[in-house]
C-alpha cells in the first residue's frame, strides 16, 4: 500500500516552461488536493477535487491547472512557470467523509530560475 | 490577518522537557482541529485529531482545544530527539466545509 505518490521529487525549470506534477493514490479516496508550502506561509491550498471529473479552486490557483479523470490521479500543471512558483508542492487525499484528516505525499521540490 | 496564527519558532528544548505548541484562529465555525508532524523533506503526517473543545491524549502527546478563546495547544511530555520536526496546526469545518487551513508551522529541536 503506497499511499500518496508524487513525482518527480525534484525539478528545476526555466521561466516560461511548462510541466506537470504527478500525484497518484491507491486508497480509493474521493477527495484530493494540492498545496504549496513556502517558508513562513504554511500550506496553502491551490486546487482540490471532490471526485473524478470535479475540480475547484483553492486559495492560490493562479498559474496552475488541474484535471481529475480518474479517482487515483490528480495532476497539477504549471502553464508558464514563474520564479514566484518556486516552492514545495504537496498532494493530499482523504476519504469522502467530511472533515477526515489528510494523507500527504512526500512533495515535489520545484525551483524556477 | 491570517485565519490561523502559529509562532514559527524555532523552539529548542533539552531532552525530557515538556513542550507546549500553540495556535490561535479567527474563524469560530472551525470544528475539527488537527496537529501534523513534518520531518525534513517529508510530507506532513497526522499526529492528533480532535473535534470541538476538550482534551485528547495519545501517549506522550496531548491536544487541547478551547473554542471560547479560539486557541489550540499540543503538549509533548518527556520530549525526545526524535520529536525534532516541524509541527503544523490545522483546522476545518464551518462554511469552508472540508477545506483544511494550516498554520505556518513551529520548528522544534530537542537536544540530547
Amino acid at each position: 500500500n503506497a499511499g500518496v505518490t508524487q513525482t518527480p521529487k525534484f525539478q528545476v525549470l526555466k521561466t516560461g516552461q511548462s510541466m506537470t506534477l504527478q500525484c497518484a493514490q491507491d486508497m480509493n479516496h474521493e477527495y484530493m488536493s494540492w498545496y504549496r508550502q513556502d517558508p513562513g506561509m504554511g500550506l496553502r491550498l491551490i486546487h482540490y477535487s471532490v471526485g473524478a471529473g470535479i475540480t475547484d479552486q483553492g486559495e492560490v490557483p493562479n498559474g496552475y491547472n488541474v484535471s481529475r479523470s480518474t479517482t487515483e490521479d490528480f495532476p497539477l500543471r504549471l502553464l508558464s512557470a514563474a520564479p514566484s512558483q518556486t516552492s514545495v508542492y504537496f498532494c493530499a487525499s482523504t476519504p469522502d467523509r467530511v472533515n477526515s484528516p489528510l494523507h500527504f505525499g512526500n512533495g515535489t521540490r520545484l525551483t524556477v530560475t | 490577518q491570517k485565519e490561523v496564527e502559529q509562532d514559527p519558532g524555532p523552539l529548542s528544548v533539552p531532552e525530557g522537557a515538556i513542550v507546549s505548541l500553540n495556535c490561535t484562529y479567527s474563524n469560530s465555525a472551525f470544528q475539527y482541529f488537527m496537529w501534523y508532524r513534518q520531518y525534513s523533506r517529508k510530507g506532513p503526517e497526522l499526529l492528533m485529531y480532535t473535534y470541538s473543545s476538550g482534551n485528547k491524549e495519545d501517549g506522550r502527546f496531548t491536544a487541547q482545544v478551547d473554542k471560547s478563546s479560539k486557541y489550540i495547544s499540543l503538549f509533548i511530555r518527556d520530549s525526545q530527539p526524535s520529536d525534532s520536526a516541524t509541527y503544523l496546526c490545522a483546522m476545518s469545518g464551518g462554511a469552508g466545509g472540508f477545506k483544511t487551513i494550516f498554520g505556518a508551522g513551529t520548528r522544534l529541536f530537542v537536544k540530547a
